[in-house]
């Protein structure tokens, strides 16, 4: 599977300013995506990361608040904007490769684990 | 919408008993199904994973789950569990592209 890194691994983050997410891999795949794992809480998914176009945002997340980035088949950037404590969080990057013969399966970063003050 | 019901929150056991975590996955057609472990401060691994043919599926570190589908039903075991079990159990279901995921089992095996 891939290598996933991620970062920073956490933050504490000051109400109203935007933080920056990074989320490398270590080879070339297909898809990428963003959850998000509120205390205490399961996953949620956030969007699809694509490359060369607009992130496919899942219900009640939109493009203002979550704004995404993904320039190659290595690398995507979230930024979670315009913060307030309700975003605090932890923020995993996932990938998933589907040129392969079989069927695969999503792979997590470390997570990135966000507090707003 | 599709869903994914895990039903124990909370499992305490001791070393050596044998570990059953249930969930349930909403009927959508095609059936992928997984299990991911979080240990203490690491990240999200994948147990196992099923997709179709035989529907006990073995994963790493002796786990194991069973695909029943007229119960809807995907439950991870391990027969003797250990202290470094000790984690939290996600099941998920693939729906589309996205995983959705059920709410996670906190496993605490006591020594």
């Amino acid at each position: 599977s891939a290598v996933i890194s991620q970062k920073p691994s956490r933050d504490i983050c000051q109400r109203g300013t935007s933080l920056t997410i990074q989320c490398q891999v270590d080879s070339q795949v297909t898809m990428m995506f963003w959850y998000r794992q509120q205390p205490g809480q399961s996953l949620t998914l956030i969007a699809t990361a694509n490359q060369g176009s607009e992130a496919t945002y899942e219900s009640g997340f939109v493009i203002d608040k979550f704004p995404i980035s993904r320039p190659n088949l290595t690398f995507s950037t979230l930024t979670v904007s315009n913060m307030s404590p309700e975003d605090s969080s932890i923020y995993l990057c996932s990938v998933e490769d589907l040129r392969g013969a079989g069927r695969e399966a999503q792979y997590f970063g470390p997570g990135t684990r966000l507090l707003v003050l | 919408a599709q869903s994914v019901s895990q039903h124990n929150h909370h499992v305490i056991l001791s070393e050596a008993a044998s570990l059953e975590l249930g969930c349930n996955y909403s009927y959508g057609g095609t059936v992928n199904l997984f299990w991911y472990v979080q240990y203490p401060g690491q990240h999200l691994q994948l147990l196992l994973k099923y997709f179709s043919g035989d529907p006990l599926v073995k994963g790493i570190k002796g786990f194991e789950a069973e695909f029943i589908k007229s119960k809807f039903s995907f439950n991870l075991r391990k027969p003797s569990v250990q202290w470094s079990d000790t984690a939290e159990y996600f099941c998920a279901q693939r729906s589309s592209y996205k995983l959705i995921f059920g709410s996670g089992t906190r496993l605490l095996v006591r020594p």
